[in-house]
């Protein structure tokens, strides 16, 4: 059973572009929900993180927008570089917990 | 500072040999976590301590697996006798409790291919 979905697995963008990238969960216990981007043979570095207090958190090129009543969230990246070609997990947790349940992950592409 | 260190940072072994990774977390986090990356689960947590205890091993997949942190520096992650479909990338990461500006950091991982 699989409580945090990001269900494309890929997404190809244009540097200079918006990089939209989308998760739903089903678990309406979680209350925490973060970013984390991982390039190959290394592993998953934190980017960004959002409180279910909140609909928005900004950082920079990086925009997470959560809707609660949606089960949904999506980390937008404006604009789009090539550096930023990765693999993006999304990830939540339940109050008081310490666990984290990830996304199977998405990778970007960010063409020059 | 070092980030989590991991190794080997590959392993190639026979079926039905011991396999045994290790994970040395930043200095100062009081949490560290395992995890499994395979092509059809994702990212799994496996099992998870605070203050060198074990708080939760339910992802654990079998009694094959075992993992101990005998002090805040070292832990280790054991598979005993190894199976092909273990082949995996383990990953560690470590931590203060989740929530505000906190989140948890990853080593680089082991590659893990069981012949």
């Amino acid at each position: 059973d699989q409580q945090v979905k990001q269900n494309s697995p890929s997404l190809s963008v244009q540097e200079g572009r918006i990089s939209i990238l989308n998760c739903d969960y089903t678990n309406s216990m979680f209350d925490y929900f973060l970013w984390y981007k991982k390039y190959p043979a290394e592993g998953p570095t934190f980017l960004i993180s959002i409180s279910s207090i909140k609909d928005k958190n900004e950082d920079g090129r990086f925009t997470v927008f959560l809707n609660k009543s949606a089960k949904h969230l999506s980390l937008h990246i404006v604009p789009s570089q090539p550096g930023d070609s990765a693999v993006y997990f999304c990830a939540a947790s339940r109050h008081g917990s310490e666990k984290l349940v990830f996304g199977k992950g998405m990778k970007l592409t960010v063409n020059p | 500072d070092a980030g989590v260190i991991q190794s080997p940072r590959h392993e190639v072994t026979e079926m039905g040999q011991e396999v045994t990774l290790r994970c040395k977390p930043i200095s100062g986090h009081d949490y560290l976590f395992w995890y499994r990356q395979t092509m059809m689960r994702g990212l799994e947590l496996l099992i998870y301590f605070n203050n060198n205890v074990p708080i939760d091993d339910s992802g654990m997949p079998e009694d094959r697996f075992s993992a101990k942190m005998p002090n805040a520096s070292f832990s280790t992650l054991k598979i005993q006798p190894s199976e092909p479909r273990d082949s995996a990338v383990y990953f560690c990461a470590s931590g203060h409790r989740v929530g505000g500006n906190q989140p948890q950091h990853f080593g680089d991982g082991t590659r893990l291919s069981i012949l």
